[in-house]
């Protein structure tokens, strides 16, 4: 596999049910990130991980749990979520270049997204 | 003010047209430019990064005013297949995580035969 996959790509839960996102990069990439994307707003960032070390985090609920096991691999835990956190979630990876390689500093690679319903 | 704007659109525009969108930021020590495209129901995609001198790439030619902190986008001999929305990417700093890039809430083209 190439690129960033996520899965699941479709998520109906209820508000009292707990499910993960599950994302993974096969770029070499040493920094992801959940950004979550709702109709007529911009992308809003959720976490960056950054060596597996969380170095964001955006005042976001804490009913939103992200996990960076390795550099591979990103979670984001969902638990008691509310009706208005129906979105879609993407992950994405870059190289971050405070470790030195500066080639493709800043861009983003996307995964195709988790669109997430809560009823 | 919000820090990266765009105009929603739609732009609707025929086969072969030239478009051209703009997008401010408001934050004047922004040191790095995107733009993206995201297609309807798939992810963004960067489209081409926007460089000081501006720079091209193919159709499309992207221009940087930091003076008046405006990016452009020009589509020109415009393809349906370019019918997407187009996000205009704003980072504080060159590297580092990204926390520090602002995306715009897009501009949406959409080319008719």
């Amino acid at each position: 596999e190439t690129g960033v996959t996520q899965t699941p790509r479709h998520l109906v839960m209820g508000m009292t049910n707990k499910k993960s996102l599950k994302c993974e990069q096969h770029l070499g990439h040493n920094a992801m990130y959940w950004y979550k994307q709702s109709a007529k707003k911009p992308l809003e960032l959720m976490f960056v991980y950054s060596l597996e070390e969380r170095v964001e985090n955006n005042s976001v609920p804490s009913r939103f749990s992200p996990e960076c096991p390795n550099s591979s691999h990103l979670f984001l835990h969902l638990h008691t979520l509310q009706p208005e956190d129906s979105a879609l979630y993407l992950c994405a990876s870059s190289q971050d270049a405070r470790q030195g390689k500066i080639s493709g500093a800043n861009v983003l690679t996307f995964g195709a997204g988790s669109r997430l319903t809560v009823l | 003010r919000k820090e990266v704007e765009q105009d929603p659109g739609p732009f609707n525009v025929p086969e072969g047209a030239t478009v051209a969108f703009n997008c401010t930021y408001s934050n004047s020590a922004s040191q790095s430019f995107f733009w993206y495209r995201q297609d309807c129901r798939k992810e963004p995609k960067l489209l081409m990064s926007v460089y000081s001198s501006g720079n091209e790439d193919g159709r499309f030619t992207a221009q940087l005013n930091r003076a008046s902190q405006y990016i452009s986008l020009l589509i020109r001999d415009s393809k349906l297949s370019d019918s997407a929305t187009y996000l205009c990417v704003v980072a504080l700093v060159y590297g580092g995580s990204q926390g520090n890039l602002i995306f715009g809430k897009g501009t949406k083209l959409s080319v008719k035969p």
